[in-house]
């Protein structure tokens, strides 16, 4: 069965710089791996999904991540945050094939600071 | 296109009390799941419909959870009786495919207060 770890429970970050929000993620077969976003009363929202290929994949609002097979690894990165991106972060995954839903880390809060 | 659609979009009853929670895809997604967020954690699945019937509903509380997908399209999520513990965001999504890692669209999500 797939699982989700999000190690970071709440991030602080200045506006204006980098960011980098961990996923590591257990699954037996090749993943297909994804990063959601939740902004406060909001339902979730797709950042951006890796299923194969180039394993840097680019998303909405300048988020990038990069899948990393060696350890198990999606992490999730921006050069530079601003304060609209104060949300809550999501890493999932999901099967290559079959019919399994999609599994989902506790997730990261993050909070930007002027 | 039209997103998830779900309704209500906030909940307060007292315990033991019963609530249901409706949910329209988007059109044409044969696929549709109800998670369960509870606050600080991320979704649980609770059940995965493929057109009207049900894929997966092995965390599904039975005893007291139910749900349905007549004709395929809206579901509706059901709590009965209520528990303090079912304080949750119950979001549904849907997919156009069979293939569950495809990517979901979320709806707004209803959340339940339960007191």
């Amino acid at each position: 069965a797939q699982s989700v770890t999000q190690p970071d429970i709440h991030i602080t970050v200045s506006e204006g710089a980098s960011l980098e929000l961990r996923c590591n993620y257990s699954y037996g077969a090749t993943p297909y791996l994804f990063w959601y976003v939740q902004s406060p009363g909001q339902g979730l929202q797709l950042l951006l999904k890796y299923f194969s290929g180039d394993t840097l994949v680019q998303g909405i609002k300048g988020f990038e991540a990069e899948f990393k097979r060696s350890q198990s690894s999606f992490n999730l990165r921006k050069p530079s945050v601003h304060w609209s991106d104060a949300a809550e972060y999501f890493c999932a995954v999901g099967a290559s094939s079959g019919n399994t839903p999609l599994v989902f880390g506790k997730g990261t809060r993050l909070s930007v600071i002027a | 296109e039209a997103g998830v659609a779900q309704s209500p979009r906030y909940k307060i009853i007292e315990k033991r009390q019963s609530v249901a929670f409706w949910c329209n895809p988007i059109s044409g997604h044969a696929t549709l799941y109800w998670y369960q967020q509870i606050l600080g954690q991320g979704p649980k699945l609770l059940i995965q419909f493929q057109n009207n019937g049900v894929v997966d509903d092995s965390q599904l509380p039975k005893d007291r959870f139910s749900a349905e997908r007549l004709k395929g399209v809206d579901s509706t999520l059901k709590i009965q009786p209520a528990k303090l513990e079912d304080s949750a965001v119950y979001l549904c999504a849907s997919t156009k495919g069979a293939q569950g890692g495809a990517g979901y669209t979320f709806g707004s999500g209803t959340r339940l207060t339960v007191v």
